[in-house]
């Protein structure tokens, strides 16, 4: 069965530093998006791409978030200089569009920022 | 600020019982409904959606929709152990230059014993 995949599993990084999350969609879907959840809290928005944009972004994504398709299967999740409390797990998620948009995630990428 | 709500629990229930999850949404925008279990330290597994007033039933689970009064629940049928996990409600606002952004409740904790 197809499945979303991610790299790293695990990111480790130094406050300041740049860092790029990678996600490999299902290969028919057309609609991409990152959310992120912090240890012991809910799942939350960051942004969704479509036709080589971004469509919608919420209020966490800011200047230092980017996104790219650099290619026909990568899907890519930049941030410029992290943060303390950019630490979390990050999950890429894809859907084909049909009907009601259901998203499949991937197993995410677990940052850490010290 | 649109929500989505579900008691935290811990919901504890005898193997082989019936399992039943709430959620309570803010937005009658909302277009699609989505629950999602997720194993500790995993990424959020889709397992049913709903649109339409009503039931929708798959093997052992049954979503359940109800616009009118903003509630949707998930049964789980003879619940096993392996069933223990978090259940994530999630909600999407899909149309116009949205495509399926999806806003999660915090997640009830499901517990089933032996």
């Amino acid at each position: 069965e197809p499945e979303v995949t991610q790299t790293p599993s695990h990111q480790v990084t130094q406050m300041g530093q740049e860092v790029i999350l990678r996600c490999v969609p299902i290969s028919n879907h057309l609609y991409f998006y990152w959310y992120r959840q912090i240890l012991g809290q809910k799942v939350e928005f960051l942004v969704s791409f479509y036709n080589n944009e971004i469509s919608e972004k919420s209020e966490i994504f800011d200047d230092q978030f980017s996104v790219e398709r650099p290619d026909g299967s990568n899907f890519t999740l930049k941030i410029r200089s992290t943060k303390l409390e950019d630490s979390a797990m990050y999950f890429c998620a894809s859907s084909s569009g049909r009907n009601t948009y259901e998203q499949y995630f991937g197993p995410g990428t677990r940052l850490t920022v010290t | 600020q649109k929500e989505v709500e579900q008691n935290s629990g811990p919901l504890s229930v005898p193997e082989g019982a019936i399992a039943s999850l709430n959620c309570t949404y803010s937005d009658r925008g909302s277009q699609s409904f989505f629950w999602y279990r997720q194993y500790s330290g995993k990424s959020p597994e889709l397992i049913m959606f709903i649109y339409s007033n009503g039931d929708k039933e798959d093997g052992r689970f049954t979503a359940q929709l109800n616009k009118a009064s903003q509630y949707v629940s998930l049964l789980i049928r003879d619940s096993q152990p392996s069933d223990s996990a978090t259940y994530l409600c999630a909600v999407n606002v899909a149309g116009g230059t949205s495509y399926g952004k999806l806003t999660f409740g915090q997640g009830t904790i499901l517990t089933v014993h032996p």
